[in-house]
């Protein structure tokens, strides 16, 4: 079984456009994450969201909104698609704890924006 | 805000040979994490550190946390090409979480 899965594998679209990308996690974590992943690797932060909180990155561009329609679903919507947010992004999930459990991600969704 | 810095950022060496990669904070840390990214792949956790001065464990893997914590050290002994990937520390300050840069291992046979 797929711990944490995400839809699509491989998304590819003009500047512009809109476009949503899907997760899923079957562990029962309370916090969910999304990850976005440069050409150079950087992982940076982009959300994290459990129930209660929505916790966001203050560099993430507002055309960027997280959705989550239930404790294990957390999508990422993306607004007027521009050059720059070409990038593989991660979903991740993880118990809610202080200290932070670990996190387990999901395979990643590359993004080509032409 | 928060720093993180990993050196190296590139390492190759022989299979059979050690490897370190290190992590170092701007500020103290409430905990680590490490995280082994193989190319092509996601990342996959490795450790966490809680506790200053922390060592750990995993087979040919040693972990350590620094007494001040905010520096931490991945050490693999006698690599093996299955080494090969970028290893993350992830570094928890309580309030947010935030990834390294990355060493990014090659291992050659």
């Amino acid at each position: 079984d797929t711990a944490v899965s995400q839809t699509p594998k491989y998304l590819v679209t003009q500047m512009g456009n809109d476009k949503s990308i899907k997760c899923e996690q079957n562990l029962g974590h309370d916090t969910m994450y999304w990850y976005k992943q440069d050409s150079k690797k950087f992982l940076k932060i982009m959300f994290s969201y459990n129930n209660k909180e929505l916790i966001i990155n203050e560099t993430v561009p507002n055309r960027f909104s997280p959705k989550s329609p239930d404790k294990a679903h957390l999508n990422l919507h993306i607004n007027s698609l521009e050059l720059g947010d070409s990038a593989v992004y991660f979903c991740a999930s993880s118990r809610l704890g202080v200290p932070s459990y670990e996190q387990y991600f999901g395979p990643g969704t590359r993004l080509t924006v032409t | 805000g928060q720093q993180v810095m990993q050196i190296p950022q590139y390492q190759h060496v022989q299979e059979g040979e050690d490897f370190t990669t290190y992590c170092n904070s701007s500020t103290t840390l409430s905990n680590i994490q490490w995280y082994k990214q193989r190319p092509g792949g996601h990342p996959v956790f490795l450790i966490q550190l809680v506790k200053s001065g922390e060592v750990k464990k995993q087979k040919r893997l040693t972990f350590q946390f620094g007494e001040a914590k905010k520096n931490s050290s991945l050490h693999i002994t006698a690599t093996q090409t299955t080494d090969v990937g970028t290893y993350f520390c992830a570094c928890d300050y309580g309030q947010n979480f935030v990834f390294g840069p990355g060493t990014r291992l090659s291992v050659l046979p």
